[in-house]
């Protein structure tokens, strides 16, 4: 069974730009969650999507957007990207909120 | 909000060693869940506990959801090399309102082990 995958795994990208990350679930998991790695904040809670609706979201701002498609497939979207916002993006996936969350290997977004 | 203190914050054991690490809250949560990540990777689930009290073993891991809901622990017996990594502990409150799918984490534990 394949695990999480994201895609891509580098990124750079230059302040105030936008870009979109996306991941692929394990078969059968509809729920994807997101989280921002940094060194200073550990990991935090981005936004969660299951069935192609987003049921939560972190404190981050608007320029963070999701969303997922009809085959659990999820996306996420930076606009106007800041050098705070270098950082691995991390998702996760789970049969449902409550199961265990399986990790992908992430998308270190590097922007300068 | 919520809050998860995890300790140590670094180890540095010898090889067959046993390890000890913890974590608590400020608020209850109904499932704890233990990851190892290597450098530049994903977290990788070790442990899922579900129930106050809880105590689940995975190889060398054990791992208990404490029965006040608050804390949880994780032990690694007879470490070896390949144990070097950061552990993390990750609390998540019930399903429905501000917590659908929502992880907290602690803020690591960088376990070195030396042969």
């Amino acid at each position: 069974k394949a695990g999480v995958t994201q895609t891509p795994r580098y990124l750079i990208k230059t302040r105030g730009q936008q870009v979109t990350l996306s991941c692929s679930p394990i078969s059968g998991h509809r729920s994807v969650s997101w989280y921002q790695q940094t060194p200073g904040q550990g990991l935090q809670f981005l936004f969660e999507y299951f069935s192609e609706t987003q049921r939560n979201k972190g404190n981050f701002p608007g320029r963070f957007s999701g969303r997922q498609f009809s085959n659990s497939r999820s996306e996420m979207n930076v606009s106007t990207l800041e050098l705070g916002d270098s950082a691995l993006y991390l998702c996760a996936s789970s049969m449902g909120a409550g199961d265990e969350a399986f990790f992908g290997q992430g998308t270190r977004l590097t922007v300068v | 909000g919520q809050q998860l203190n995890q300790s140590p914050q670094s180890m540095f054991i010898q090889e067959g060693e046993d390890v000890s690490m913890n974590c608590t809250s400020s608020s209850i949560f109904n499932t704890w869940l233990w990851y190892k990540q290597d450098p530049g990777e994903g977290p990788v689930l070790l442990i899922a506990l579900y129930k106050a009290g809880e105590l689940t073993s995975n190889g060398r891991l054990t791992a208990q959801f404490g029965i006040t809901r608050k804390d949880s622990f994780l032990n690694i017996s007879a470490s070896i090399p390949s144990d070097v990594g950061i552990y993390f502990c990750a609390g998540r409150g019930n399903a429905g309102g501000t917590s659908y799918g929502k992880l907290t984490f602690g803020q690591g534990t960088i376990l070195t082990v030396h042969p």
